[in-house]
């Protein structure tokens, strides 16, 4: 069975510095994705990044990039030059191959950005 | 635009009275699935569907029905609301239910409360 782990509690980073947010994944496929999706206190979903288990690089998609260690089983989402927009609800969700290829989500990381 | 809607919003009923959420797309996808989420627990996935008229179980499939007549469509069906049914609902697709790549897109949410 998939497992994300998002054990983080709220965490707090100022304006403008790099914050990393945590995600260990437990999985026996040999073929899946991690993705993060950010909930802002509307409530959508926006999708983030995405990292595939044979991709060679870490993913990178503007101010976000994933720091993927295979072998760590850990796929932590870093966010560079925070911004007060960045305040959210963030989640970790992995994706296997398969007759259902649903996401399996962690519990998810709250982030708060000062000015 | 590219995107999954989902209807209503926002509703407030009461125990027992049966009621819809709508979820459409227009991208032509074949996946469909729908996750409620719940605080503390992430989202978990009610139902999916790989297709049309191929629908199964997900996690948490007790006291819901979804149906799939036509590709775009997936509408999620209460029978018989209970309390422990309030929660924020999801739909949400992607081109192909077997690939670990494709992006799910999510809805806007649906916040149901159970009187």
């Amino acid at each position: 069975a998939q497992k994300i782990t998002q054990t983080q509690p709220g965490m707090f980073v100022q304006e403008k510095e790099a914050v990393t947010l945590d995600c260990t994944y437990d999985t026996s496929d040999p073929s899946y994705g991690l993705f993060w999706y950010k909930q802002p206190s509307s409530g959508e979903m926006i999708f983030l990044i995405y990292q595939g288990s044979y991709d060679q690089q870490n993913a990178t998609e503007g101010r976000y990039s994933l720091n993927f260690q295979k072998a760590r089983k850990s796929a932590n989402l870093v966010i560079s030059a925070s911004q007060l927009g960045d305040s959210a609800m963030y989640f970790c969700a992995m994706k296997s191959p398969g007759a259902n290829s649903k996401l399996t989500f962690g519990k998810g990381i709250t982030l708060s950005v000062r000015p | 635009e590219a995107q999954v809607t989902q209807n209503p919003r926002y509703l407030i009923t009461v125990t027992g009275k049966k009621l819809t959420v709508t979820c459409s797309q227009n991208m032509n996808h074949e996946y469909m699935s729908w996750y409620r989420q719940d605080p503390g627990l992430g989202l978990r996935q009610i139902y999916y569907s790989m297709n049309v008229e191929v629908t199964d179980k997900g996690d948490v499939p007790e006291g819901y029905k979804v149906s799939r007549k036509e590709k775009r469509n997936f509408p999620l069906i209460l029978e018989s609301p209970s309390p422990n049914q309030t929660s924020l609902y999801f739909c949400a697709s992607s081109l192909s239910g077997r690939s670990s790549y494709n992006e799910q897109f999510f809805g806007p949410g649906t916040r149901l409360t159970v009187l």
